[in-house]
């Protein structure tokens, strides 16, 4: 079983439409979340962190996350074609410093 | 900040051939992680530094692949002999350390071609 598991996508919204990216997590020590996106050809760069059960609202963007699911998620409220992007979810977990990646899901905001 | 640097940006070379990539983190953090990804397997976690002193090596895939972290500035990942499976984009990684630790920073990658 993998560390971290996202669906793969594509996903794609309209603008203006919220775009809901969901995120799955195997170790129930996982400490720490986080949001990365990743433009294509670029390197990922970090949106989100979420450490507490609960919504974590910046701008457009809200984490969520429930630990005893196991489950984190984004929302991306009026999407803008500006977020189309492939979105990681990471966590780290344990006394150490790791952070453990899913293969991302790719979000194509259609105009 | 100048940020994560990497070098080279892009690398081409023929299989057998002995493949250094390099990375300079963010001066003050002392966490350093080297990733390999392919649209296949995405991110995936090779070797993690914290100061200076490799702490995690299972994510490296074979003898073949060798990291470095000679001191707080400068790190090296190397391939020998290099094979076309190895073709992907390493990216290097830098944070503040251990715990609730916060962002890690992303340099721009070493797409590495093996023919």
């Amino acid at each position: 079983q993998k560390e971290v598991e996202q669906n793969s996508g594509p996903l794609s919204v309209p603008e203006g439409a919220i775009a809901s990216l969901n995120c799955t997590y195997s170790d129930r020590v996982s400490q720490s979340f986080f949001w990365y996106r990743q433009y294509s050809g670029k390197s990922p760069e970090l949106i989100m962190s979420i450490y507490s059960n609960g919504d974590k609202e910046d701008g457009r963007f809200t984490a969520q996350l429930n630990k005893a699911s196991q489950y984190v998620s984004l929302l991306i409220r009026d999407s803008q074609p500006s977020d189309s992007a492939t979105y990681l979810c990471a966590v780290t977990r344990g006394a150490g410093n790791q952070f453990y990646f899913g293969t991302g899901t790719s979000l194509t905001v259609i105009p | 900040d100048a940020g994560v640097i990497q070098s080279p940006r892009h690398e081409v070379t023929e299989m057998g051939q002995e493949v250094t990539l390099r990375c300079k983190p963010i001066s003050g953090h002392n966490s350093l992680f080297w990733y390999r990804q392919t649209m296949m397997r995405g991110l995936e976690l090779l070797i993690y530094f914290n100061n200076n002193v490799p702490i995690d090596d299972s994510g490296m895939p074979e003898d073949r692949f060798s990291a470095k972290m000679p001191n707080a500035s400068f790190s090296t990942l190397k391939i020998q002999p290099s094979e076309p499976r190895d073709s992907a984009v390493y990216f290097c990684a830098s944070s503040l350390g251990r715990g609730r630790t916060g962002e890690l920073f992303f340099g721009e990658g070493s797409r590495l071609t093996v023919l």
